[in-house]
């Protein structure tokens, strides 16, 4: 089992510009989740998905939208990326019984 | 939002000295979960705690679940190089009403630095 993974792994962007952060878990879990990781400000959840088909706001929702595509994959996109939203993603996965969350290995995303 | 205090923000030990770094809430928590972060990675789980008073170990990491549940600690014995990283406690609070779905809300995390 590959567990949670993440593509691209990095990624350069100029300001205004899109792009879409794929997810996907082999683990059928039924709870995705979308995480940023700023230094200092430890993880903020931006995006949620608890089942397929519904999706919701975490902390850090503004500038963002997610799409739960099926339940293995969920993916977050930058309609018009920000410097601010220069970060590392993370995506995580859960299933339903525990509040275990087991994470990706991360996208470094710059934003110029 | 929810907020935990871990502490403390970093530590700088010497191989095979015992290392203690413990989160505190506010409020009231079900679920206490212990990651650990290497450079360039995601996080792992490292321990999982459920009940007030579990006490778990893994391998060299011990764990506890405070009786008072806005509190727990992790201890790692006799630290090696490969401890290197940074320690995040995470937990879901009790919620009032509803469900969490999971949602968990994490510390600011622990960078711990061993020398050999």
């Amino acid at each position: 089992n590959a567990g949670v993974t993440q593509t691209p792994k990095f990624q350069v962007l100029k300001t205004g510009q899109s792009m879409t952060l794929q997810c996907a878990q082999d683990m059928n879990h039924n709870s995705m989740y979308w995480y940023r990781q700023d230094p200092g400000m430890g993880l903020r959840l931006i995006y949620y998905s608890a089942s397929e088909g519904t999706t919701d706001k975490g902390e850090v929702p503004n500038g963002y939208n997610v799409s739960r595509l099926n339940k293995r994959e969920f993916s977050l996109r930058l309609e018009s990326a920000a410097p601010s939203q220069t970060s590392v993603y993370f995506c995580a996965s859960r299933a339903s019984a525990y509040n275990e969350q087991f994470f990706g290995p991360g996208t470094r995303l710059t934003v110029l | 939002g929810q907020q935990l205090n871990q502490s403390p923000q970093s530590m700088f030990i010497q191989e095979g000295e015992d290392v203690s770094m413990n989160c505190t809430s506010s409020s009231i928590f079900n679920t206490w979960l212990w990651y650990k972060q290497d450079p360039g990675e995601g996080p792992v789980l490292l321990i999982a705690l459920y009940k007030a008073g579990e006490l778990t170990s893994n391998g060299r990491l011990t764990a506890q679940f405070g009786i008072t549940r806005k509190d727990s600690f992790l201890n790692i014995s006799a630290s090696i190089p490969s401890d290197v990283g940074i320690y995040f406690c995470a937990g879901t609070p009790l919620n009032a009403g509803g469900t969490s779905y999971g949602k968990l809300t994490f510390g600011q995390g622990t960078i711990l630095t061993v020398h050999p």
